[in-house]
């Protein structure tokens, strides 16, 4: 069975470009979270999905938005890139709505130059 | 503000060795404590969970203890091997919202 798959696996963008990023869940996973991982701050919760729905939201501005689909797969989108956004992003699914048996992608690096 | 806070923030233990890794709470209503394990270039991977109903769950070399009263929840891995030398993770939840996590500890476990 295919585990969580995000492309792509790196991505260097300038100042004020905006960016998407893709989320491929596992097979039969409804829900999608994604997280913003970076040094010293470890994981922060941005958003997540079910069955389209986005049925929570992290503290983050509004340029971080994201999306699912009817099969599942997610993207998220970060507009106006700020030095800051620099990071790996993350993205999770499971079965249910339920933290539980919660299973990560390999992620994508996000560099802003 | 940080839900969890996390400690120690890097650890370097031998071969054989325990590492503990600690982690508290104020939020009375988190019900579901799992950690997570990364590898670098990796996702991370849930390790272990536990629910506040219990004080110890053990799989395998891994064990979490957990004290409800003091909102403090800790990872001991048993006989540690060089394969564990990993960035662990511990976090809470509350039903079906979010995982608030810790900041990470990088483990090393020397051979």
């Amino acid at each position: 069975k295919a585990g969580v798959t995000q492309t792509p696996r790196y991505l260097i963008k300038t100042r004020g470009q905006q960016v998407t990023l893709s989320c491929s869940p596992i097979s039969g996973h409804r829900s999608v979270s994604w997280y913003q991982q970076t040094p010293g701050q470890g994981l922060q919760f941005l958003f997540e999905y079910f069955s389209e729905t986005q049925r929570n939201k992290g503290n983050f501005p509004g340029r971080f938005s994201g999306r699912q689909f009817s099969n599942s797969r997610s993207e998220m989108n970060v507009s106006t890139l700020e030095l800051g956004d620099s990071a790996l992003y993350l993205c999770a699914s499971s079965r249910g709505q339920g933290k539980e048996k919660l299973f990560f992608g390999s992620g994508t690096q996000l560099s802003v130059l | 503000q940080q839900q969890v806070k996390q400690s120690p923030q890097s650890l370097i233990v031998q071969k054989g060795g325990i590492p503990i890794i600690n982690c508290a709470y104020e939020n009375t209503a988190f019900d579901y404590f799992p950690w997570y394990q990364q590898f670098p270039g990796k996702g991370p991977a849930l390790l272990i969970a536990i629910r506040p109903d219990v004080s110890e769950k053990k799989e395998g070399r891994f064990t979490i203890s957990f004290n409800k009263s003091a909102k403090q929840f800790s990872l001991h891995i048993m006989d540690s091997q060089p394969g564990d030398s990993a960035t662990y993770f511990c976090a809470a939840s509350t039903g079906a919202n979010n995982l608030f996590f810790g900041t990470g500890t990088r483990l090393t476990v020397i051979p």
